[in-house]
């Protein structure tokens, strides 16, 4: 079957450094997405790899290991506004998203 | 990056009523749409997935002939709720992909309250 697992809730300081974990198992792989989602609003893109290896964008960066099916979201210089879901989602050989039920991220000034 | 737009962006309805939400892409073609239902805090959860000019896939359990979906341009896909009812009460979001992108964009979604 296709699963997708990752934390439920995660909490966090103001300032400090997150990783989020993601592993998936899923029928064929095209890529690994991270999405953002504040409460009430659609998901915004974070970021893709179909490739193992970090992924670096400003202060969010994705790893990504497909031999052990996981990856994880790093999040630096916690800020308020980072407080959300984060959702990881597998794209399957129909190129379809598989998603994770989200990551809820707290933090704590 | 590529926008996609949701209309109406929330509804209140009575049950019994149809309700109709639209989503367009507005800077690209989009040959295939995706169409979530959200419920408080939980995932997404894929309805239908539509392609230009063809019918509708429905994800198991979700009534085709309740949840119509018609994808009749490259830039536009509409979702109707059919004899909509209490239970149908949720966040609906379209998704749209390009030809050669991996990658979904999103609308803003659709809240959806029924009476």
């Amino acid at each position: 079957g296709q699963n997708i697992d990752q934390p439920t809730e995660m909490t966090a300081t103001e300032g400090a450094i997150v990783q989020i974990n993601c592993t998936y198992q899923t029928s064929g792989f095209n890529g690994l997405f991270w999405y953002q989602q504040h409460a009430g609003e659609a998901p915004t893109f974070l970021s893709y790899n179909v490739l193992d290896g970090l992924e670096e964008k400003g202060r969010f960066s994705s790893f990504l290991s497909r031999s052990k099916g996981y990856s994880y979201l790093l999040l630096k210089e916690l800020q308020m506004k980072d407080s959300a879901s984060y959702l990881c989602a597998s794209l399957d050989s129909n190129y379809q998203l598989i998603w994770g039920a989200g990551t809820k991220l707290i933090i704590k000034p | 990056g590529a926008v996609v737009s949701q209309h109406p962006s929330w509804v209140i309805c009575k049950s019994g009523t149809s309700v109709k939400i639209e989503c367009r892409s507005l800077d690209f073609q989009a040959t295939t749409m995706f169409w979530y239902r959200q419920f408080p805090k939980q995932s997404l959860m894929l309805m239908a997935t539509s392609n230009e000019g063809s019918k509708a896939t429905y994800e198991q359990g979700v009534e085709k002939d309740k949840f119509l979906i018609n994808h009749a341009s490259l830039t536009l896909s509409t979702l109707t709720v059919t004899s909509a009812h209490p239970e149908d009460s949720s966040f609906y979001i379209c998704s749209a992909r390009g030809r050669a992108d991996n990658e979904q964009f999103f609308g803003p979604g659709t809240r959806l309250t029924v009476l």
